[in-house]
C-alpha cells in the first residue's frame, strides 16, 4: 500500500522568509501528486497538481511544487510567505493502477508570523 | 453554486450506537467519497461512490457503510460505534470518478464524538 510522509508538522515562519514543505511518498508504481491546503475555518482545497510533463508545477497563491522522481518526492515551496498563508497543508498521492484511493500525508501545519 | 454540505456538523453518540451522516454534492457532481481525519492518523479515504455504486474502498472494517442516492447524495453509516471512530469525517465532491480526472471539493465536514 502507497504511504506519504510529511516531515515537518508544525513550521513558524516570518513573513517574506522563504517556504519549503517536503513530501516523500511510498510507492511502486506510477502515481499523480496533490497538494492540499485547509485555510483556518475553512475546507480543504486544492493547491497543486502533478499528473506528468514539466517536474516543477506552479498552483495557486505563488505555490509551486518539484517532484523528483529518484528521490519520491514533492516538495512544496513558495519564495516569500505572508501571513495569509497560515494554514495546514496535505500532501497526497493516488496511483495510476491498483485501488485509486487518494492517500494523505499527516499535514504540516504552517503559522506565518506578521 | 452551493458548495459541498455536510450534515450535522456535530454529532455525540455513546459506544454501541450507531450513526449516519449526509452529504450532498454541488449540483452536477456525481462521484462522492468520504474521508476520516484523526490527529494521530490524518486524512483516511473510507470509500468512493458514483452513480449509486460503491467504486472503491479503504481499509476500515465493516462497521463502516455507505451509500448513495440517485440524485447523488450519499450517506455514510457507523455502527457499534468505538471510541475511536471520534474523527471529523469529510466528504467530497466531484464531476467525474476518480480525483485525477476531476478536482475534489470538500465539505466542512462532520465532528462525530463518541463517549
Amino acid at each position: 500500500a502507497q504511504s506519504v510522509s510529511q516531515h515537518n508538522h508544525h513550521v513558524i515562519l516570518s513573513e517574506a522568509a522563504s517556504l519549503e514543505l517536503g513530501c516523500n511518498y511510498s510507492y511502486g508504481g506510477t502515481v499523480n501528486l496533490f497538494w492540499y491546503v485547509q485555510y483556518p475555518g475553512q475546507h480543504l482545497q486544492l493547491l497543486l497538481k502533478y499528473f506528468s510533463g514539466d517536474p516543477l508545477v506552479k498552483g495557486i497563491k505563488g505555490f509551486e511544487a518539484e517532484f523528483i522522481k529518484s528521490k519520491f518526492s514533492f516538495n512544496l515551496r513558495k519564495p516569500s510567505v505572508q501571513w495569509s498563508d497560515t494554514a495546514e497543508y496535505f500532501c497526497a498521492v493516488i496511483p495510476l493502477t491498483g485501488r485509486r484511493a487518494l492517500t494523505f500525508g499527516s499535514g504540516t501545519r504552517l503559522q506565518v508570523q506578521p | 453554486k452551493a458548495g459541498v454540505t455536510q450534515t450535522p456538523r456535530y454529532l455525540i453518540k455513546t459506544r454501541g450506537q450507531q450513526v449516519t451522516l449526509s452529504c450532498s454534492p454541488i449540483s452536477g457532481h456525481r462521484s462522492v467519497s468520504w474521508y476520516q481525519q484523526t490527529p494521530g492518523q490524518g486524512l483516511q479515504f473510507l470509500f468512493e461512490y458514483f452513480s449509486e455504486t460503491q467504486r472503491n474502498k479503504g481499509n476500515f472494517p465493516g462497521r463502516f457503510s455507505g451509500r448513495q442516492f440517485s440524485n447523488s447524495r450519499s450517506e455514510m453509516n457507523v455502527s457499534t460505534l468505538e471510541l475511536g471512530d471520534s474523527a471529523l469525517y469529510l466528504c467530497a465532491s466531484s464531476y467525474s470518478l476518480g480525483v485525477d480526472n476531476s478536482p475534489l471539493h470538500f465539505g466542512n465536514g462532520t465532528r462525530l464524538t463518541v463517549t
